[in-house]
Parts: C-alpha cells; structure tokens; sequence
C-alpha cells in the first residue's frame, strides 16, 4: 500500500488569507493528482503533475510536485468561501491506479 | 457533465443480504474503478476493470466481486453484508494509463444495519 500523508486534516481561515497544505509520502510517484471534493459528491480532478520540481497555476491554486517525486503541496493564495471543501491527492506507481491520500478539510469563513 | 451515473444514491440493507451497485458511464472509457471513502481511511480501492470482462483486485477487495459485461457498466456486488462495509461507494473511470485523470460519479451511501 502507497501511503500518502495529508496535512493539516482540518483547516479552517477567513476569507482572504493565504494557505498550504501539503502531500507526502515515502513513495516515488509517476504522477500527482489534486482532486476537491465537495459534500455529496464525488472528487473533481483538479491538476495533474508530473515532473519533479514541477510547479502548475490555475488561478489562485499553486501545486507543486517535489523534486524526488515523493510530496506535493497546494498553495491558495487569497481564500473565497468557494475554495471550501476535501482536497485530496492522489499518486500513481508504475501501474494505472491511484493512491489517495486521506485528505485536507478546509473551511472559509466569509 | 462527463457521462457516469451510480445507482443507488442511497440504500439501506439488513446484514446478510447481496447488495448490487450499479456504475454506468457514457464516455466509452476502457478503465472503471470501485472505491469506498471511510472517515479516516480516505478513498481505497476494491477493483477495478481494464476491459470488458477484464478486472482485477484493489487493497479492499475482501467480501466484494464485480462483473463487467459491457464497457459501459460496472457492477459492485457484496455478496453478503456486513456492517463493516457501510461506506460511500465511488465510481470513477479513465481514459487510460498514465497521466490520466479519472473522474468520479457523486457516490452511493450504502448502510448495512
């Protein structure tokens, strides 16, 4: 079993501030996945990383894949009471499935 | 919205009955996976399909079985219920190996009482 470790497990900030939360693991990973997921529903892919070292923006999300391919962190610059809900991250070994981790609540409060 | 749906949304079972969980996508995706999520334990994976007829075990595959007849259907069963296998079930599919992402149907909450 790949273990990838989340944290913080809950997070909770006021609308505006800023945040990481971070994925780690003893494993090396082909590939890293952020997913949030919202109540009631299933996880929604987020970024896919890759390459060591690699970093990715998708507004005001930062994701960064460590250099041995081993941890990850998201970054939310400026948090909006939209950006609530489980972030998780997921890796992938040399075969096709995923690993995820147990994940990151997070709260804005407005 | 990417075309998969699960059914039941939601069911309530007593211990010892066969509980059936239906995926069905329309995105003719090759691979299906079945997951639970568990305070605490996150999503695992109990199998997963690479084809029609085509599947294999996950970490949880104890006390499940799955069937894949058509590419577009993926059925869970658990064969005899047990209060230990009250979860949220997750379908995902995925178009591939690699960097593939997969995306997740909105889960059923199954309770065995």
């Amino acid at each position: 079993t790949q273990l990838l470790e989340q944290s913080p497990q809950f997070l909770s900030i006021q609308e505006g501030e800023n945040l990481t939360v971070y994925c780690n693991s003893s494993s090396v990973f082909s590939s890293l996945q952020w997913y949030r997921q919202e109540p009631g529903e299933g996880p929604v892919l987020l970024v896919t990383v890759v390459t060591g070292g690699e970093v990715k923006k998708l507004k005001r999300l930062t994701f960064q894949f460590g250099d041995a391919r081993k941890d990850s962190s998201l970054h939310i610059t400026a948090a909006q009471p939209g950006d609530t809900g489980l972030y998780l991250c997921a890796g992938k070994t040399g075969a096709n499935n995923l690993f995820f981790g147990t994940g990151t609540r997070l709260t804005v409060i407005p | 919205d990417a075309g998969i749906t699960q059914s039941p949304r939601h069911k309530v079972t007593e211990t010892g009955t066969p509980v059936t969980l239906r995926c069905h996508q329309t995105e003719n995706h090759r691979y299906m996976y079945w997951y639970r999520q568990d305070p605490g334990h996150g999503l695992r994976l109990i199998h997963y399909s690479y084809g029609v007829k085509d599947t294999d075990k996950g970490e949880v595959s104890d006390g499940y079985s799955v069937s894949r007849s058509k590419t577009e259907d993926f059925l869970l069963t658990l064969e005899s219920a047990t209060s230990s296998q009250t979860s949220v079930y997750f379908c995902a599919i995925s178009a591939g190996a690699g960097i593939s992402g997969y995306t997740f149907g909105s889960g059923t909450r199954l309770t065995v009482v």
